[in-house]
Parts: C-alpha cells; structure tokens; sequence
C-alpha cells in the first residue's frame, strides 16, 4: 500500500542508549516532517527537510539529528536517549505548498 | 508558546447532534488552517482544510468557519456520528519560509454518545 512506514513500531531504550528511527515513503512527496506527540501537549515539530539534501529545525529539536538519506527517506537519531524523549515519534510527508500531509502509524519510545 | 490553541480537551455530544470544536490562534501570519483527525494507535488522518482568503469551507458533514479578525476558526460535525469519536487537532501553516511546517493545537476529544 502507498504510504509512509516507519520502523520500529515499539522501542524501549535505557538512559543514554542511542538509536534510530527511520521514515520512508512511496509517494513520491519532495518534504518530510518528523514530529513528536506527548499528552496533553499536541504534536510538535522536531525537524523537516523541504526538498531532499535539506534538513532545519522545528520547534523541539535539542538531543535529536536528522539524516535526509533520499527522497523516499528521513531518518531520526537519538544519539544519547533521555526519559524526556519518551514519546510518540511520527512521521509525515508532503508534496509542498498547503495541502497537508499524510503521516505514518507512528513509533511509540519509551526511555527508562 | 503555543500559536495554536484548542482550549477544550475534550467535548462529548450525542449521536445525530452538531459537535463544534474550536480553535484560536496567534500568528497572524498563518494563511491555511487545516483539521485533522486522529484514532488510538493511528497517525493523524487530514480531514479539511481551509485558506485564509475564504471564511467557510464544507465537505459533507463537516464543514471549517474562519473568522480572521477574531483569529478563530471552528469545525462543525452535523450529524455527528459514534465513529467520529476520535481527537480532533487544529493546525495552520505560515508558508513556505517554514517549510510548509504545520502547527497544531493540543486537541479535542470528541466523545459521540449513542
């Protein structure tokens, strides 16, 4: 099915273990967003690549970095975990200009 | 700070009456305003949209007002459905300069009784 993937669905990682997660769509969309939701405080942006070989802050970006690796992929990293990125990580793609996005299922990080 | 403000978290209405979520914001630079649905478990789910030069926008049951001099907009379900159950964000877009970036609200949780 076209869409966006991301993997892993589920991840727990302890206190300063470091780990990736990875976007990837097949609708041939030019932009990419990775955004985190905790309760209560709705989704926030982390980081976004316009067009492929581009990546800039969003709103939340201290502890992660972003790897805009084609055009099909936009990878996370966290290069060492912290309790406060225990969250909901989603990815969305975009075609450009306002028409929204379409985001993944999501991957649910809990740090302990 | 957030631009986006959805002040109620949640609202519950019953089957076959008009849900109306609502939304104010602060940028006066957005120019799109967008709603989104989202189920448990599930990523966002777009729903309708609507530019700042219009102030209604409507697709079948649902239907987004703008008010631009107020900075609110609201979204208005009729008949609402038990499988509109689900939470509700508002989010706009300030144009190319963010990427195209969306903001959002914090969401409203939609409760559809039968």
């Amino acid at each position: 099915n076209a869409g966006v993937t991301q993997t892993p669905k589920f991840q727990v990682l302890k206190t300063g273990q470091s780990m990736t997660l990875q976007c990837a769509q097949d609708m041939n969309h030019n932009s990419m967003y990775w955004y985190r939701q905790d309760p209560g405080m709705g989704l926030r942006l982390i980081y976004y690549s316009a067009s492929e070989g581009t990546t800039d802050k969003g709103e939340v970006p201290n502890g992660y970095n972003v790897s805009r690796l084609n055009k099909r992929e936009f990878s996370l990293r966290l290069e060492s975990a912290a309790p406060s990125q225990t969250s909901v990580y989603f990815c969305a793609t975009a075609q450009g200009g306002p028409y929204g996005y379409t985001f993944g299922s999501g991957t649910r990080l809990t740090v302990v | 700070d957030q631009q986006v403000k959805q002040n109620s978290p949640s609202l519950s209405v019953q089957e076959g009456r008009i849900s109306i979520l609502n939304c104010d914001y602060t940028n006066s630079m957005f120019d799109y305003f967008l709603w989104y649905k989202k189920y448990p478990a599930e990523g966002p789910t777009f729903l309708i949209s609507i530019s700042s030069i219009k102030d209604k926008n409507e697709d079948g049951r649902f239907t987004v007002f703008l008010n631009k001099s107020a900075k609110h907009l609201s979204l208005h379900i009729v008949p609402s459905q038990p499988g509109d159950s689900a939470v509700y964000f508002c989010a706009a877009i300030a144009g190319s300069n963010s990427g195209y970036a969306l903001n959002f609200g914090k969401g409203t949780s939609l409760l559809v009784t039968p």
